[in-house]
């Protein structure tokens, strides 16, 4: 089977820096994916991770521990257009299921 | 062009009806999905299809057929749905089903009464 946990929800300052985790178990792991999600719209893609290692990418980074079956998305200098959902999403090559999702994260920023 | 386009934004149907909806890319991608959108929930993956042919069907009820005419469009035909199947339907596509990044289209809202 398959399992990905994220945090329900995350409050955090505009301005500041937020980590968003994602832990996962699943078979004929490849990547992992994070999708921001503003409601009502598609989920858009933000990063793609297949080796360990922080892939920088201006203020979003992300991170991959295969061994450890860790990922997390940092989000560096919160705007207020940031609050959304974060949808961290692994991709499989084996199985019927190409790519799972996790429940996501809901993040608002405040002033 | 790397816009995945879903029409209509918005449907609402009867528990009688039929209706499709239909989806298109024109970025040479062969594989196209589509996710079901529950409200605060993730998609949920319904349908794959690969060069054109049905590969993953996960075990969604044949009240929802989905159809892929040729490499660039992908329908969804809809017929006696229940008031529950009323969420966000999302279509998407890949440059092959074990490619990375898959694009997004906007979605079409459904409400069934």
């Amino acid at each position: 089977g398959q399992n990905i946990d994220q945090p329900t929800e995350m409050t955090a300052t505009e301005g500041a820096i937020v980590q968003i985790n994602c832990t996962y178990q699943t078979s004929g792991f490849n990547g992992l994916f994070w999708y921001q999600q503003h409601a009502g719209e598609a989920p858009t893609f933000l990063s793609y991770n297949v080796l360990d290692g922080l892939e920088e990418k201006g203020r979003f980074s992300s991170f991959l521990s295969r061994s450890k079956g860790y990922s997390y998305l940092l989000l560096k200098e919160l705007q207020m257009k940031d609050s959304a959902s974060y949808l961290c999403a692994v991709e499989r090559n084996s199985g019927n299921t190409p790519l799972v999702f996790g429940k996501g994260t809901r993040l608002s920023v405040i002033a | 062009d790397t816009e995945v386009t879903q029409t209509p934004k918005h449907l609402v149907m009867g528990m009688t009806n039929k209706k499709s909806l239909k989806c298109e890319q024109h970025m040479g991608h062969r594989a196209m999905y589509w996710y079901k959108q529950k409200a605060k929930k993730p998609p949920e993956l319904m349908f794959v299809y690969s060069y054109e042919k049905l590969s993953i069907n996960e075990s969604v009820p044949s009240r929802f057929s989905p159809e892929c005419p040729n490499s660039s469009l992908l329908n969804l035909h809809l017929h006696a749905l229940q008031p529950e199947d009323s969420a966000l339907y999302l279509c998407a596509s890949s440059q092959h089903r074990d490619s990375t990044e898959a694009f997004f289209g906007q979605g079409t809202r459904l409400t069934v009464v």
